[in-house]
């Protein structure tokens, strides 16, 4: 249970696009995702977290105009990286709460992002 | 100061070694505290919770020190397969995000 689906898993593009990233609960109800960000070699850090319903919440150095979320339903919520650069390249994974204690949170299995 | 802080290694280590990793976190009421694996372009995937009481699943052994703002992980006879990056993970409870550290890198060599 508790299972995030994440798509696409690669994508490239050309500078100047826009990439939308899709992030499905799919057997429970997600009031909340939380969008990360990973460079290589580096931690996951966390860019936004999308609410359902209401704005997003950016983290700080987070441009909320280039990362668009948006938390539709309970069990969507999408980032959308527009005007994409090549400094945009990276792996973006989301997660979702799930209300069980010490199990920890589902990941999706991430969108590696290419542009060129 | 660094939410989370690990060694980030790497450590290259025979099989069937014991190898320890540690993990520190800053904030004191931080509740929940895991580790993950996460093998080379992959997604995160939980390998155990941490418990105050430590816990013991097979070859890993993980235990908090709340007093010290510490978590450990233990890994017994390791083999090739334990090969990954192991992510120290601390949340403040439900609905909170994770805080990660940067993750050890771990290769088991035959």
């Amino acid at each position: 249970g508790a299972v995030v689906s994440q798509h696409p898993s690669w994508v490239i593009c050309k500078s100047g696009t826009s990439v939308k990233i899709e992030c499905r609960s799919l057997d429970f109800q997600a009031t909340t995702m939380f969008w990360y960000r990973q460079f290589p070699k580096q931690s996951l850090m966390l860019m936004a977290t999308s609410n359902e319903g209401s704005k997003a919440t950016y983290e700080q150095g987070v441009e909320k105009d280039k990362f668009l979320i948006n938390h539709a339903s309970l069990t969507l919520s999408t980032l959308t990286v527009t005007s994409a650069h090549p400094e945009d390249s990276s792996f973006y994974i989301c997660s979702g709460p799930v209300l069980r204690p010490n199990y920890g949170y589902t990941f999706g299995s991430g969108t590696r992002l290419t542009v060129v | 100061r660094k939410e989370v802080e690990q060694d980030p290694g790497p450590f290259n280590v025979p099989e069937g070694a014991t190898v320890a990793f540690n993990c520190t976190y800053s904030n004191s009421a931080s509740q929940s505290f895991f580790w993950y694996r996460q093998d080379c372009r992959k997604e995160p995937k939980l390998l155990m919770s941490v418990y105050s009481s430590g816990n013991e699943d097979g070859r890993f052994t993980a235990q908090l020190n709340r007093a010290s703002q510490y978590i450990s992980l233990l890994i017994r006879d390791s083999k090739l397969s334990d090969s990954a990056t192991y992510l120290c993970v601390v949340n403040m409870g439900a609905g909170n995000q994770f805080y990660f550290g940067t993750g050890t890198s771990l290769t088991v060599i035959p």
